[in-house]
């Protein structure tokens, strides 16, 4: 099971751009790497998922590079409602959907 | 309109009194997940259905068992709750294997008194 590595925390103020990297060394060839937001009280929602290279959504950006060992969530411009937690997910075996420690967004005024 | 619902949003029990958590989901999803998450830490995998067969993760208490008689709705039973059994419940769905994303419900948030 590809085991991933985040930043327990990160802190931002409002408008700047934040990246988030996560490290996952021992992905396998047939993995996508998802990224969920955490809102206290919350479900996680699913923000944006990729295999290589470069993804967009209206939400987010997910930069992954060649060798795939690590991948970058950015967030353009974030706000004070970005505060949350950011999960990284490498799914093995499609079904088996575990969450890592994720990292602490908090935005600043 | 809510796609995954979880009841009741808050519960409360005693010690070693039998509890159950229910999910009811309008996507039509052939698997389903039950999550454990306390104050501070990330949701915890306990048990997922894929259909009807029941995938149970190797370190999820005995105490806790999961029913789902069909497609639109799972169960969590916990037997005898103790106070570490305190936490938010989390239910997700997902269509298949061939995605990645994830549908949760609010959570039940449980107090054990």
């Amino acid at each position: 099971l590809a085991k991933t590595t985040q930043p327990i925390s990160m802190d931002s103020y409002e408008g700047q751009e934040v990246n988030i990297t996560c490290s996952h060394n021992n992905i396998a060839t047939n993995d996508y790497i998802t990224w969920y937001q955490q809102f206290p009280s919350q479900g996680p929602r699913f923000i944006i998922q990729g295999y290589k290279t470069k993804v967009t959504n209206e939400v987010a950006s997910l930069f992954i590079p060649a060798d795939r060992k690590s991948s970058t969530l950015s967030l353009p411009r974030v706000s004070l409602s970005d505060t949350a937690v950011y999960y990284c997910l490498v799914v093995l075996n499609n079904n088996d959907m575990r969450f890592g420690a994720g990292t602490r967004l908090t935005v600043k005024p | 309109d809510a796609m995954v619902i979880q009841n009741p949003r808050y519960q409360v029990t005693q010690f070693g009194k039998p509890v159950t958590l229910s999910c009811s989901q309008t996507l039509n999803h052939n698997v389903m997940y039950w999550y454990q998450q306390k104050s501070s830490q990330a949701p915890k995998l306990l048990f997922h259905y894929y259909d009807k067969d029941f995938n149970n993760e190797a370190d999820t208490p005995d105490n806790f068992q999961s029913r789902r008689p069909n497609t639109s709705f799972c169960f969590l039973d916990i037997r005898s709750p103790g106070l570490g059994d305190a936490a938010m419940y989390l239910c997700a769905t997902k269509a298949g294997t061939r995605t990645e994303k994830l549908f949760f419900g609010s959570g039940t948030q449980l107090s054990v008194l």
